[in-house]
């Protein structure tokens, strides 16, 4: 049981490139989020999905991609990467939803993407 | 609304005295209330979770949080610290605010532990 994992583990960009953020998860988990992380910000969601087929949006999902065609993987996308797009990025999952018997779920993060845009 | 507040950006103890981290939230539901820790260059950790069972929260590594309704806070606490210790700590409120199972994150407080 690898939990989540991410790749790549670090990545430096140019600006204008795009590139993809690889995310797997092997727990059967239906929720998947991914948040960047920003000195003195905490983290911040971009994009999370509910389960396979349904994404939706953040707190800050412009300039990012998503889409979720199986269970495992929940890759995000950059469409063309700008300096402020320099952070790490984290892939998290989830077994149940808030509300009703799952009110409070673990969210499991993965090892995290330190990205660079020049 | 949702949102969590971490009252210290940065706290320094010595190795063996108590920690208290801040955290104070909001919430328009019940909240489900988390800490994580991250170690430096790690992913981050679940340190203990808030369920409603009861409102002193044992976690990993002889840490606890006391949830108290009246003040809207939910403190992380430790007797005794540790040089291990030394990291970044999380305050993250759950949502029921959207379809979405969305976590809101503190900005977090830095714990240094002076040997």
């Amino acid at each position: 049981n690898a939990g989540v994992t991410q790749t790549p583990k670090f990545q430096v960009l140019k600006t204008g490139q795009s590139m993809t953020l690889q995310c797997a998860q092997d727990m059967n988990h239906e929720y998947m989020s991914w948040y960047r992380q920003d000195p003195g910000m905490g983290l911040r969601l971009i994009h999370y999905s509910v389960g396979a087929g349904i994404t939706d949006q953040g707190e800050v999902p412009n300039g990012y991609n998503v889409s979720r065609s199986t269970t495992e993987d929940f890759p995000l996308r950059l469409l063309s990467a700008a300096p402020s797009q320099t952070s790490v990025y984290f892939c998290a999952s989830s077994y149940g939803r808030f509300g009703g018997d799952y009110y409070q779920e673990t969210q499991y993060f993965g090892p995290g993407t330190r990205l660079l845009v020049l | 609304a949702q949102s969590v507040t971490q009252l210290d950006s940065h706290v320094s103890v010595s190795e063996g005295t108590p920690v208290l981290l801040r955290c104070n939230y909001s919430s328009s539901y019940s909240p489900s209330l988390f800490w994580y820790v991250q170690h430096p260059n790690k992913g981050l950790q679940l340190l203990l979770k808030y369920t409603s069972a009861a409102t002193l929260v044992k976690g990993i590594n002889g840490f606890e949080a006391e949830f108290k309704k009246s003040e809207t806070s939910f403190h992380l606490t430790k007797p005794s610290a540790h040089m291990s210790d030394a990291a970044e700590y999380f305050c993250v409120v759950g949502s029921l605010e959207s379809a979405g199972n969305q976590f809101y994150f503190g900005t977090g407080t830095s714990l240094t532990v002076i040997p």
